[in-house]
């Protein structure tokens, strides 16, 4: 079946640092989300892409759809402690989301 | 205006017992998702509700697992006879429609078996 795999697997950085992460998949997607999980809580979306080579910002967060259609981006810029939580990226998969393997970020003051 | 509320938040139950997770999905949401997240892995998809209706189940484990969604009250999912394995936070979602995709997410039940 489709999965999604996203790297890094984790980030230890100090506050202030620029993030960089991204998700792959074997096959194309149409569509591609990113959604932020805090501890103990449900996943919250962030970003949403419907387009190749769509560049997307929120506040500090920005996301690119790959122009292959099989890879997405997401930048978290000026990092600070709240952003700590694990990152999903998520894509349409017949009639309900997958979600990617996640990225855990910490973030150090 | 409430987001999708599942409870309970934390539920513990022996070997063998059963386990009831509920949730009510966003005003306004008829299309309910239930995924299972073990500890620190990712979310897995179980299963998709309509109102009455069962869409997907293709995540769903074949024997001891099962989900409904009436036309009345919330989605249940039920786990009978619990084992060790069960133990896991799992996440209801709700969507408006068929094709959106940003779906809400309720903050989940923890569910540990002992």
């Amino acid at each position: 079946g489709q999965q999604l795999n996203q790297s890094p697997q984790s980030m230890f950085i100090q506050e202030g640092e620029d993030v960089s992460m991204n998700c792959t998949s074997s096959s194309i997607f149409n569509t591609w989300l990113w959604y932020k999980q805090d501890p103990g809580e449900g996943p919250v979306l962030l970003i949403a892409l419907y387009k190749a080579g769509e560049l997307t910002s929120n506040g500090r967060l920005t996301a690119q759809f790959g122009i292959t259609r099989k890879d997405s981006f997401l930048n978290i810029s000026a990092s600070i402690p709240s952003d700590v939580g694990i990152y999903f990226c998520a894509g349409p998969s017949t009639d309900k989301l997958i979600f990617g393997t996640g990225t855990r970020l910490q973030v150090f003051p | 205006n409430a987001g999708v509320m599942q409870n309970p938040r934390h539920l513990v139950r022996r070997r063998g017992q059963e386990a009831r997770l509920r949730c009510s999905p966003m005003k306004g949401h008829s299309h309910v998702y239930w995924y299972r997240q073990l500890p620190e892995e990712g979310l897995k998809f179980m299963v998709y509700l309509q109102k009455e209706n069962i869409i997907d189940e293709s995540g769903m484990p074949k024997e001891r697992f099962s989900a409904e969604f009436p036309k009345e009250g919330p989605s249940i999912l039920r786990i009978q006879q619990v084992v060790r394995g069960d133990s896991a936070a799992y996440f209801c979602a709700s969507s408006p429609t068929t094709d959106n995709y940003g779906y809400t997410f309720g903050s989940g039940t923890r569910l540990t078996v002992v």
